[in-house]
């Protein structure tokens, strides 16, 4: 069975441009959320989709991020424009079930390095 | 809201020795507690998760954790670390709502010396 996809794996942009990544969770999970995993830190959650709803997007920095998961299949995050401190892993993952029980299933995440 | 604190940022023991991954929690009623391991450049993987019932659980990879509520802890153990051991271990915390996110600590980084 296929893991959750993220691509790119690794982008490297200057600021103020744009950047997008994209991940395909585990067929069949309805709940996928993107998470922001600075250096040395633990992963934060950005935002929370159930099917195609965004149901906690409380973390998610709506003046320059934006995300969408059209079809409650794979989803898109978006970042416009970048800023250096937006330099971080960004980590999707999928959870089966529209019930947050936590068992989520990482991809290996998007490596952005802003210059 | 609940939280996590893992006391130690590094931790290097050597090859055979045995582990203990310190975790404290917050949170005002029992919560579901989970220990994932990141390898270097990969995403994390669920180690081992506790919910209800027995308070020691056994999870992949020869890994233990204990539930004490008293303690408000949930540290993660094993008896003979492998050199693949070596990654990074996250504590989190969901709450048993259902609707809330899980929270994560910071992590900590274990290295294996021979």
């Amino acid at each position: 069975e296929a893991g959750v996809v993220q691509s790119p794996r690794y982008k490297i942009i200057e600021k103020k441009q744009p950047v997008a990544f994209w991940c395909n969770p585990i067929s069949g999970h309805n709940t996928l959320y993107w998470y922001l995993q600075n250096l040395g830190q633990g992963p934060e959650l950005l935002i929370r989709y159930e099917n195609e709803e965004a149901v906690d997007d409380s973390q998610l920095p709506k003046d320059r991020f934006s995300a969408e998961r059209l079809k409650g299949v794979d989803s898109t995050l978006k970042i416009q424009p970048a800023e250096l401190g937006d330099s971080a892993v960004y980590l999707c993952a999928s959870s089966f079930g529209t019930v947050d029980t936590g068992e989520l299933f990482f991809g290996e995440g998007s490596r952005l390095t802003v210059l | 809201a609940q939280s996590v604190t893992q006391p130690d940022i590094h931790i290097t023991v050597s090859e055979g020795a045995s582990l203990e991954l310190r975790c404290n929690y917050s949170y005002g009623a029992t919560p579901y507690l989970f220990w994932y391991v990141q390898s270097p450049g990969q995403g994390l993987q669920l180690l081992l998760k506790y919910f209800s019932g027995d308070t020691l659980v056994q999870g992949i990879k020869g890994f233990e954790a204990e539930f004490k509520r008293s303690q408000s802890s949930f540290n993660l153990r094993k008896p003979s670390v492998h050199w693949s051991d070596a990654a990074e271990y996250f504590c989190a915390v969901g709450a048993n709502s259902g609707n809330t996110p899980l929270v994560f600590g910071k992590g900590t980084r274990l290295s294996v010396i021979a």
